[in-house]
C-alpha cells in the first residue's frame, strides 16, 4: 500500500522568505502526485499535480513542486511567501493501477505559518 | 459552475445512533469519493462511487457504507456510532477518469457524544 511522509508538521517562516515543504512517498511503478491546501474550516483545494511529462509543475499562485523519482520525493517550494499562504498543506499520492486520482493517500499535513 | 456541496455542515449524534451524510458533486461529474479527517489519523480514504457502483474501498469497518444515485449524488451512512467516529467527513467529486482531478466539498463535521 502507498504511504506518504511529510516530515515537518509545522513550518514557521517570515513573509517574503522562501519555503520548502517536504514530501516523500513509498515507491511504486506508476503514481500521480498532488499537493492540496486547506484553509481553516474549509475543504481541500488542489494546488498542483504531477501526472506525467515535465517533472517540475507550477501553480498559479507561485508554488512549484518537483517530482524526483529516484528519491521518491515531491517537495513543494515557493520563493517568496505571503501572509495569505498560511494554511495546512497536504501531499497526496495515487497509484495509477489501483484507482488513480480517485483514491488518494494523504500525508499527515504541514502547517505553514507565515509571520510578519 | 457550482462546487461540491455537503449537507449538513455540522452534526451532533450520540453513541450507538446512525447518521447519513449527503454529497452533491459538480454537475457532470460521475465519481464521488469520501474521506475521513481526524487529528489523530489524518485524511483517510473511505470509498469511491462511480456510476452508482462502488469502485474503490478503503480500510474501514462495515459500519461505514455508501451509495450513489443515478444523478451522481452520494450518501454515506455510519451505523452504531462510536466516539472515534467524530471527524470531518469530506466528499470529493471528479469526472472519474484515472487522471481525474478531485474537487472537495467543505465537509460535514460530525461530533459523537
Amino acid at each position: 500500500a502507498q504511504s506518504v511522509t511529510q516530515l515537518d508538521s509545522q513550518v514557521p517562516v517570515f513573509e517574503e522568505a522562501p519555503v520548502e515543504l517536504r514530501c516523500n512517498y513509498s515507491s511504486s511503478v506508476s503514481v500521480y502526485l498532488f499537493w492540496y491546501v486547506q484553509y481553516p474550516n474549509q475543504g481541500l483545494q488542489l494546488l498542483l499535480k504531477y501526472l506525467s511529462g515535465s517533472t517540475l509543475v507550477e501553480s498559479i499562485n507561485g508554488f512549484e513542486a518537483e517530482f524526483n523519482k529516484s528519491q521518491t520525493s515531491f517537495h513543494l517550494r515557493k520563493p517568496s511567501v505571503h501572509i495569505s499562504d498560511t494554511a495546512e498543506y497536504f501531499c497526496a499520492v495515487s497509484d495509477i493501477l489501483t484507482g488513480g486520482g480517485n483514491k488518494l493517500t494523504f500525508g499527515t499535513g504541514t502547517q505553514l505559518k507565515v509571520e510578519l | 459552475k457550482a462546487g461540491v456541496t455537503q449537507t449538513p455542515r455540522y452534526l451532533i449524534k450520540t453513541r450507538g445512533q446512525q447518521v447519513t451524510l449527503s454529497c452533491s458533486p459538480i454537475s457532470g461529474h460521475r465519481s464521488v469519493s469520501w474521506y475521513q479527517q481526524t487529528p489523530g489519523q489524518g485524511l483517510q480514504f473511505l470509498f469511491e462511487y462511480f456510476s452508482e457502483t462502488q469502485r474503490n474501498k478503503g480500510n474501514f469497518p462495515g459500519r461505514f457504507s455508501g451509495r450513489q444515485f443515478s444523478n451522481s449524488r452520494s450518501e454515506m451512512n455510519v451505523s452504531t456510532l462510536e466516539l472515534g467516529d467524530s471527524a470531518l467527513y469530506l466528499c470529493a467529486s471528479s469526472t472519474g477518469q484515472v487522471e481525474g482531478e478531485q474537487y472537495f466539498g467543505p465537509g460535514t463535521r460530525l461530533t459523537v457524544t
